[in-house]
């Protein structure tokens, strides 16, 4: 069992839906990163985050430290939103090092 | 943009050759990563660096080795390139300003395709 779980691996949406991604981790952590990575491959970070919840525009994440879940909502979907997201976790023992989930890919069609 | 380049972006060569992939930081971050990205597979870290002459393994780092001579770059070789070492490598960088002193900031990664 992975580290990092995430579901879905995939998701297809109608523009303007409401979408949740979600993340689960088995491990301790002293933070949680939400990233986006388009389509031509370049990785941006969205959120870092340790405890409740952080919005940037039409994104939410929030976290739940004792159920070791994390979720990425985002409202009002685009076809701009298609990409692959990523949730990846900061140990308690890791020091700098990330360790990744596999990604969700996300489709938002017109 | 965190100011981070990798080159070459896209390399072709053949088994047993070696290679050398180069990160370069203009962002004075003190921490330096290259990762492997792999269909079915996240995020995989290979090597790390914490400092100039500081580097760590991480779970994937058979068949690679690394250098960091000098805080702007960090060398990612291949001392003889497997097949299975086909991938997109990521090189990231964290360590830098505050809150974002423990946000990675990618770069924009390089295909690496060994015949």
């Amino acid at each position: 069992k992975n580290e990092v779980e995430q579901s879905p691996q995939n998701l297809t949406a109608q523009e303007g839906e409401f979408i949740t991604i979600n993340c689960s981790y088995s491990v301790g952590i002293s933070a949680l990163h939400w990233l986006q990575q388009h389509p031509g491959g370049g990785i941006v970070s969205l959120f870092m985050l340790s405890s409740g919840k952080k919005k940037h525009g039409r994104l939410i994440a929030t976290i739940n430290i004792q159920e070791k879940h994390s979720s990425l909502h985002i409202t009002a979907s685009h076809p701009r939103d298609s990409a692959v997201y990523i949730c990846a976790v900061r140990g308690e023992t890791s020091g700098s090092r990330l360790t990744f989930g596999e990604g969700t890919q996300l489709t938002v069609n017109p | 943009d965190a100011g981070i380049t990798q080159s070459p972006r896209h390399k072709v060569t053949e088994t047993g050759t070696p290679v050398t992939l180069r990160c370069h930081q203009t962002e004075n971050h003190r921490y330096m990563y290259w990762y492997r990205q792999d269909p079915g597979h996240g995020l995989r870290l290979i090597h790390y660096s914490y400092g100039v002459k500081d580097t760590d393994k991480g779970e994937v780092s058979d068949g690679y080795s690394v250098s960091r001579s000098k805080t702007e770059d960090f060398l990612l070789t291949l001392e003889s390139a497997t097949s299975s070492q086909t991938s997109v490598y990521f090189c990231a960088i964290s360590g830098s300003g505050y809150p974002s002193y423990n946000e990675q900031f990618f770069g924009p990664g390089t295909r690496l395709t060994v015949l």
